[in-house]
């Protein structure tokens, strides 16, 4: 089983619309979750950590369930700029972060 | 301020070469990680340095990966006699805080 699965979608979604991803990680351990966001054919970039309270910023909410070790991202009213691939992201035992494989969204006009 | 760098940013060689592959990191940064890509798939762990040292280099795929770090700036990936499953982007990044990942352009690698 892989430390951090993610649905690779695609998820194709028209402007405007709320999306949301879902991630699951193995290791009940873990104590900090990210989100990065990668474009295509360049590198991945933070983009918002996940609290366990839930946090949210601008159109970007995450979310944190440690009883069933599951993080989600839901982008709300959703622009042609928002395509990507989202990577959900785990800190390891030794400081390292652990990647998903990242779920691809495509936002159409 | 300069992000960070990675050279070659394209490398094309034959099977059974070694290359190298150098990354300079954000001045200051004292973590440095090294990640392979493969085209379509997730970034796959392979070394992380702490200053000089490496506490977790349990990602590197075999004996013919090497990677070293000096003066806490710049490091450099090697891979010997290079194979074609080797092809991929080779991704480093730097941080200050571990989550916090700043990462360069990546080198693309294509053993032929």
């Amino acid at each position: 089983r892989k430390e951090v699965e993610q649905d690779p979608g695609p998820f194709n979604v028209p402007e405007g619309a709320t999306v949301a991803f879902n991630c699951t990680y193995s290791n009940s351990a873990s104590q900090s979750f990210f989100w990065y966001r990668q474009d295509c054919r360049k590198e991945p970039k933070l983009l918002m950590s996940v609290y366990s309270s839930g946090n949210e910023d601008g159109r970007f909410t995450a979310q944190l369930n440690r009883a069933s070790q599951y993080i989600s991202l839901l982008i709300r009213d959703s622009k042609l700029s928002d395509s990507a691939t989202y990577l959900c992201v785990v800190k390891g035992n030794t400081g390292k972060l652990i990647f998903g494989q990242g779920t691809t969204l495509q936002v159409k006009p | 301020g300069a992000g960070v760098s990675q050279s070659p940013s394209n490398k094309v060689t034959e099977k059974g070469k070694d290359v190298e592959l150098r990354c300079d990191p954000i001045s200051g940064h004292t973590a440095l990680y090294w990640y392979r890509q493969r085209l379509g798939q997730g970034l796959e762990f392979l070394i992380y340095f702490q200053g000089n040292s490496a506490p977790d280099k349990s990602g590197l795929p075999s004996d013919r990966f090497s990677a070293e770090r000096t003066g806490e700036s710049v490091s450099t990936l090697t891979i010997q006699r290079t194979q074609q499953e080797d092809s991929a982007v080779y991704l480093c990044a730097s941080s200050l805080v571990p989550h916090e990942q700043y990462f360069g352009p990546g080198t693309r690698l294509t053993v032929t």
